[in-house]
């Protein structure tokens, strides 16, 4: 059974620092693996995917790395500001079926 | 943001009533998913659609069941609620394809007393 773990649960950052979020895996038999962020009282907001065979995705300041053979994604925000306080979730998506397999998450808090 | 619509947004019902919720999309996407999310357990998917009467469960299907007639409604019932079942229910959709994301709803707080 697939199982998915995220660390550290909260973080907390001054404002402008780089960070990283880790996210790993157990199985590594997954079609892919997608980023998302939910704000207090929301739905998911889709981040990044990466496909089994892609090392990296980026969008803006995000930059999602995938290692399918340790398991291992990471997530690295830039320049982090007050308006990436929220919860980050990835999720694998395993080879058989549409399940998608989440990650308790890593509530995020960058003070101004 | 994805064209899905979650409804209703907030209800709460006493033990042993059906409930039905309901999630609409504009997007014609193939795939709808329900999950459900607590705290302790994360996101868990419940059913989910391939296709207009195509469903399959997940893996906290018991208890729910879904139908699905057109393409851009998806429809959850818990056949006769249980305070368990109390949660955040959030609907997805995607695209034919392995590498399609996922996208989701605003939820559904379900409360169950």
């Amino acid at each position: 059974k697939q199982e998915v773990t995220q660390i550290p649960a909260a973080l907390s950052v001054p404002e402008g620092e780089n960070l990283v979020l880790n996210c790993s895996f157990t199985d590594s038999a997954i079609y892919n693996l997608q980023w998302f962020r939910q704000d207090p009282g929301k739905g998911l907001t889709s981040l990044l995917l990466i496909q089994s065979s892609q090392r990296e995705q980026t969008s803006g300041r995000l930059n999602a790395s995938l290692d399918k053979s340790s398991g291992r994604s990471t997530l690295y925000i830039a320049a982090s500001q007050p308006g990436d306080s929220a919860t980050y979730l990835c999720a694998v998506r395993r080879n058989a079926g549409n399940m998608l397999t989440f990650g308790g998450g890593t509530r995020l808090m960058v003070k101004p | 943001d994805a064209g899905i619509t979650q409804s209703p947004r907030h209800k709460v019902t006493e033990t042993g009533t059906p409930v039905t919720l309901r999630c609409h999309q504009t997007e014609n996407h193939r795939y709808m998913y329900w999950y459900r999310q607590d705290p302790g357990h994360g996101l868990r998917l419940i059913h989910y659609s391939y296709g207009v009467k195509d469903t399959d469960k997940g893996e906290v299907s018991d208890g729910y069941s879904v139908s699905r007639s057109k393409t851009e409604d998806f429809l959850l019932t818990l056949e006769s609620a249980t305070s368990s079942q109390t949660s955040v229910y959030f609907c997805a959709i995607s695209e034919s394809g392995s590498n399609q994301p996922q996208h989701f709803g605003d939820g559904t707080r379900l409360s169950i007393l």
